[in-house]
């Protein structure tokens, strides 16, 4: 069991720039979060797959952010036309179907918007 | 609406102290409750969860946490704290159902003085 890994683990892009970040969930763990941490907040969810059925997404996840999980494993979530607002501590988490519930984290890709 | 409050922004506290951070929620239907500590350029770990049963719940490393229904409080407790328990500590909450994804507290820092 590798954990949660996430790629890169630092970004900085430039104002309107795309980015595109990884995340590898522990495998056999059927479901992936995504969340946004800023600082002094705690982390806020973005969105959620079963597999790689996107069942649900936040408020939060504007027109310009995506996320996919095409095979049901790794997940990637894209941000197009980058805003200083957008940086902050993109964070992955993966659980199992069944069970008890509890999500692992990964530790993150910090991106800095300039 | 759905939300964690965690009272204590940053605690300073010196070695052998006892700790402990409160944590209070507004969620409707049953609960899942849980605390996760972040260590200095670390990830997200888990240190306690509560899902039923008996309402005190004892983790890793010593910390214990309690469980009262009729205050919506899970605080977290640990009677003699350690230069190395400097981190930062999140209260998180999850239904019972749906996608089971946390709201989190906006955590509290803690700085063990040795």
């Amino acid at each position: 069991d590798t954990g949660v890994s996430q790629d890169p683990r630092h970004k900085i892009t430039k104002r309107g720039q795309n980015v595109t970040f990884r995340c590898d969930p522990i495998s056999e763990h059927n479901r992936l979060y995504w969340y946004r941490q800023t600082l002094g907040q705690g982390p806020e969810f973005l969105t959620y797959f079963q597999n790689e059925a996107q069942l649900e997404k936040s408020r939060l996840l504007s027109d310009r952010f995506s996320a996919e999980r095409p095979k049901g494993s790794f997940s990637t979530l894209e941000i197009q036309r980058t805003e200083q607002g957008d940086s902050a501590m993109y964070l992955c988490a993966s659980s199992a179907l069944y069970g008890l519930e509890t999500q692992y984290f990964g530790p993150g890709t910090r991106l800095l918007v300039l | 609406a759905q939300s964690v409050s965690q009272h204590n922004h940053h605690v300073i506290l010196s070695e052998a102290a006892s700790l402990e951070l409160g944590c209070n929620y507004s969620y409707g239907g049953t609960v899942n409750l849980f605390w996760y500590v972040q260590y200095p350029g670390q990830h997200l770990q888990l240190l306690l969860k509560y899902f039923s049963g008996d309402p005190l719940v004892k983790g890793i490393k010593g910390f214990e946490a309690e469980f009262i229904k009729s205050k919506f409080s899970f605080n977290l407790r640990k009677p003699s704290v350690q230069w190395s328990d400097t981190a930062e500590y999140f209260c998180a909450v999850n239904s019972h159902s749906g996608t089971y994804k946390y709201i989190f507290g906006t955590g509290t820092r803690l700085k063990v003085l040795a």
